[in-house]
């Protein structure tokens, strides 16, 4: 069974850089799952921002490829999001979220983080 | 990118009535379609994969249809605890993977 917690800042000014970690529990990320992250800002619907299976195929959302990154710790108990350049427009509650079987849907959710733009 | 489109957006029913929310997919994704719900405050929880697998420990009142572009969730008798926020989410291609707008189900 595998737990899924987001941790970051909860306020990031405009033009920074978000960042956001999400540590995995119970199972270390191992290869076979899909891990990703979708955000949701306040009162609106689900948008996928970015997921991978290993370093070598890793997949953003096109309108946010060029400010994003996704990576994986080596200890393999964690991966990061980091989005640069933010502005309100990325108010959002942000999940991390997993697949074990592989396929990019997800059965595995964090609770989710508030990460609110503004100066 | 595919586009899922969601109808109603928002439907009010009674306890025991059978609901049924569409999506429908601006291109064919076969069955590669995944079904969320999502409770005020919650993260989403998949119930659906596969266009109409239901994930384990969901209720069997939940199921799901469809295959190409048009898809169902259906309940077969509304329940107090399905008041929720209900999302399709294609998953036949990353660029983008999609989700619907949501339909929000209110009980009356």
């Amino acid at each position: 069974q595998v737990q899924l917690q987001e941790s970051g800042p909860g306020l990031v000014k405009p033009s920074e850089t978000l960042s956001l970690t999400c540590n995995v529990s119970g199972n270390p990320i191992s290869s076979g799952f899909y891990w990703g992250w979708i955000r949701q800002p306040p009162g609106k619907g689900l948008e996928w921002v970015g997921g991978y299976y290993d370093s070598d195929n890793i997949h953003y959302n096109p309108p946010l490829k060029g400010r994003l990154t996704i990576s994986e710790d080596a200890s393999k108990k964690h991966f990061s999001l980091k989005l640069s350049s933010v502005t309100a427009a990325d108010t959002a509650v942000y999940y991390c979220a997993a697949s074990k079987g592989g396929q990019p849907l997800f059965d595995y959710w964090g609770q989710g983080t508030l990460v609110t733009v503004s100066s | 990118d595919i586009q899922m489109t969601q109808s109603p957006s928002t439907l009010s029913a009674s306890v025991g009535d059978r609901v049924t929310i569409t999506c429908r997919a601006s291109q064919s994704i076969s069955s590669w379609l995944a079904w969320y719900q999502q409770k005020p405050g919650k993260a989403p929880k998949l119930l659906i994969y596969k266009a109409s697998i239901l994930e384990s420990g969901v209720p069997s009142r939940f199921s799901g249809s469809g295959s190409g572009t048009e898809f169902t969730l259906s309940i077969s008798s509304l329940q107090p605890d399905d008041l929720a926020t209900y999302y399709c989410q294609q998953y036949q291609s990353y660029s983008p993977l999609t989700f619907g707008g949501g339909t929000k189900v209110e009980i009356k």
